[in-house]
């Protein structure tokens, strides 16, 4: 069974830091990686997405992520942390292949002023 | 484009009753999906549907029932309601490639549910 495991439910930083959310995957084959974000009481919005190609990944407002085979990672990024940032964000992984996605436990993420 | 809807928006039930979500999208996609959302678990895959006619069976697909007629359409039926479905329910669509598979989904605003 395929896992995504996101570390940290919860991720507090301040406006103008870095924002970092940490994504591992298992999977046997190569997998296609998402990035999402949910704000209160809405439905899930992409935010990025790789699938093949260039494993330097941008997004909108802002996120970046980075594919590493090796660490079978997929780390969300933001050099610049603004208070509209605050959410819940998903990693989710589609194996090659395969038509279900899987998604981790979530990281919900705090801007201080 | 309304994208992904999804009716009702809340939704209280007694155990043992039945009742359908109800979740359509206007772009065209062949893959839907349907997950539960829960406290700490993230997204779970309930059932899913490549195209009108043909579904398959998620991660927790039991208490649940799907069917496919349309392309537009995907609702999830609640054959007896339990306390354990009280949840967050999505719909989600996606394109698909020549072969099949599905790339980003589009998620609707959910459905809220409590069984009591």
């Amino acid at each position: 069974a395929q896992s995504v495991t996101q570390l940290g439910s919860h991720v507090s930083v301040s406006e103008g830091a870095l924002v970092l959310l940490r994504c591992n995957y298992s999977s046997s084959v190569p997998p296609y990686l998402f990035w999402y974000v949910q704000y209160p009481n809405q439905g899930l919005q992409l935010l990025l997405k790789y699938t093949t190609g260039a494993t330097l990944v941008k997004g909108i407002n802002g996120f970046e992520a980075e594919f590493k085979k090796s660490e079978t990672s997929f780390h969300l990024t933001k050099p610049s942390a603004h208070m509209s940032d605050a959410a819940e964000y998903f990693c989710a992984v589609r194996p090659s292949g395969f038509n279900k996605f899987y998604f981790g436990s979530g990281t919900k993420l705090n801007v201080k002023p | 484009n309304a994208g992904v809807t999804q009716t009702p928006k809340f939704q209280v039930l007694k155990t043992g009753q039945s009742m359908t979500l109800q979740c359509a999208q206007d772009m065209n996609h062949e893959y839907m999906s349907w997950y539960r959302q829960d406290p700490g678990m993230g997204l779970r895959l309930i059932h899913y549907s490549v195209g009108a006619g043909i579904t398959d069976q998620g991660e927790v697909p039991n208490g649940y029932n799907v069917s496919r007629s349309t392309t537009e359409d995907f609702p999830l039926r609640l054959l007896s309601a339990a306390p354990s479905q009280t949840s967050v329910y999505f719909c989600a669509s996606s394109y698909s490639s020549t072969g099949g598979l599905s790339y980003e989904q589009y998620f609707g605003p959910g459905t809220r549910l409590t069984v009591t």
